[in-house]
């Protein structure tokens, strides 16, 4: 069974730079898993951020930007900002029409 | 404006069955693949289901696997989900997502609970 793993947590100073990682427990994450990133507020439904490994949904602030570091995929929030404290989650394609969240990351600005 | 409603909701006993529905407006339904995705209580985001343009092509997750059925009917712009031999663990807010670029998931609805307890 694929397992797609995530920090569970993680802290950041507001106008910081933190970077959030996707991990894939049967090897490395590439471009072929077309990772993607997700915020979820607590109450709402998530909000899609990253596609493509590094495409920005539209609406999305050019201060989220993903990436492959690595073998693993990576969420970087550059300059963070309050509203930015939210869990969020990396989704990958594992082959077979089959894709798989990881866990989530709590990000906590302060 | 993109909207995904999902219903059909609700408290049901173990072993039993529901079907959800999902209408969706706002954009051209046909030319998305859809998903399903479930958030049990307090617990993090799980696929678990994709349709295909046409419904022809079907995938799931195994643990939904011989027990879910994801449909679609594009002239009314639905997809549905049919939940049978439900347990406690499929308790979860359950959302109607779009497909997009990249193996992606798009448009998001706001979700509807499913309560599997007797």
């Amino acid at each position: 069974q694929t397992v797609v793993t995530q920090e569970p947590s993680f802290s950041v100073s507001p106008g910081g730079t933190v970077t959030l990682t996707c991990g894939l427990s049967s090897g490395s994450v590439s471009t072929n898993n077309f990772p993607s990133w997700y915020q979820q507020t607590p109450g709402q439904a998530p909000r899609t951020l990253i596609y493509s490994t590094n495409t920005r949904s539209s609406g999305v602030p050019d201060r989220f930007s993903g990436s492959i570091l690595g073998n693993k995929a990576a969420l970087t929030i550059t300059g963070a900002q309050a509203d930015d404290e939210s869990h969020y989650y990396c989704l990958l394609y594992v082959g077979s029409d089959i894709w798989v969240f990881g866990g989530g990351t709590k990000l906590t600005v302060l | 404006e993109v909207q995904l409603v999902e219903s059909g909701g609700g408290l049901v006993q173990p072993g039993g069955s529901l079907r959800l529905s999902c209408a969706a407006s706002g954009f051209t339904f046909s030319t998305y693949w859809m998903h399903w995705v479930r958030q049990a209580p307090g617990k993090g985001l799980m696929w678990i289901s994709r349709i295909t343009l046409d419904g022809s092509g079907t995938s799931y997750a195994d643990s939904v696997k011989g027990r879910f059925t994801i449909s679609r009917d594009n002239a009314k712009n639905t997809v549905f989900l049919q939940m049978n031999s439900l347990r406690a663990e499929d308790t979860a807010v359950y959302y109607c997502v779009t497909g997009y670029s990249g193996h992606a998931l798009g448009y998001w609805g706001q979700g509807t609970l499913v309560t599997v307890s007797s």
